[in-house]
């Protein structure tokens, strides 16, 4: 079966910008998680949708983070405008159940901000 | 805040059983270690996970001290592929996210 699909895999933008994260989960996987790890710092959760619904938003950072899975399969993270904090791994993780059995992770998109 | 404490770095040479500790003194009944490896450029890879017992598949074995404060994740035979990042992670199965610490950077050597 296919994996945890992102895309782009990377992306360059300047301060400012607005950028848009895609992630495509395994398909069938009600469960779709958003983490993000910064320059020298750990990974960390951002939301977990269960089908199109948030289940858990605790980790977004700010306003200026919208995640949205419309329909239920993929999902979009946009950073408008995006700040040079901002810059780090985007991952993006599916689960079928709740997650016993482990989340599978895509690649992850690398962000710069300029 | 993660809830493990794990060594920083540790080195294994090519073929020999890699030992990873983790401290979780602090678990509740109700947690379960997790292991995770993020090999450079990829997200992160589901390794094992057990409640009390020892478990064993396909990629490693995870051993459960029996009251629960630490756990050894063990490659029986590593190879280089096997280098990477290892985060042991205790997670409450109502959690539904991970809380990753900094991890165990394991080298394979040739």
């Amino acid at each position: 079966e296919a994996g945890v699909t992102q895309f782009p895999s990377h992306s360059v933008i300047e301060k400012g910008q607005t950028v848009t994260l895609r992630c495509d989960p395994i398909s069938g996987h009600d469960n779709l998680y958003w983490y993000r790890r910064v320059m020298g710092k750990e990974i960390k959760f951002l939301l977990h949708f269960v089908k199109e619904s948030k289940q858990d938003e605790s980790g977004m950072p700010n306003n200026r983070f919208l995640a949205e899975r419309t329909g239920g399969t993929y999902s979009t993270l946009k950073v408008q405008p995006a700040e040079l904090e901002d810059s780090g791994v985007y991952f993006c993780a599916s689960s079928q159940d709740n997650g016993y059995y482990g989340y599978t992770f895509g690649s992850g998109t690398r962000l710069t901000v300029v | 805040d993660a809830k493990t404490t794990q060594p920083p770095s540790m080195d294994c040479a090519e073929g020999r059983a890699a030992n990873l500790p983790c401290n979780h003194s602090t678990i509740s009944g109700n947690e379960y270690v997790y292991w995770y490896r993020q090999i450079h450029s990829q997200g992160p890879q589901y390794i094992i996970h057990g409640l009390k017992n020892n478990e064993t598949n396909e990629m490693a074995s995870l051993i459960i001290t029996e009251d629960r404060k630490s756990s050894t994740l063990i490659l029986p035979h590593a190879t280089l592929r096997d280098t990477a990042v290892y985060y042991c992670i205790v997670q409450d199965q109502g959690a539904q996210k991970l809380v990753f610490g900094q991890g165990t950077r394991l080298t394979i050597n040739p």
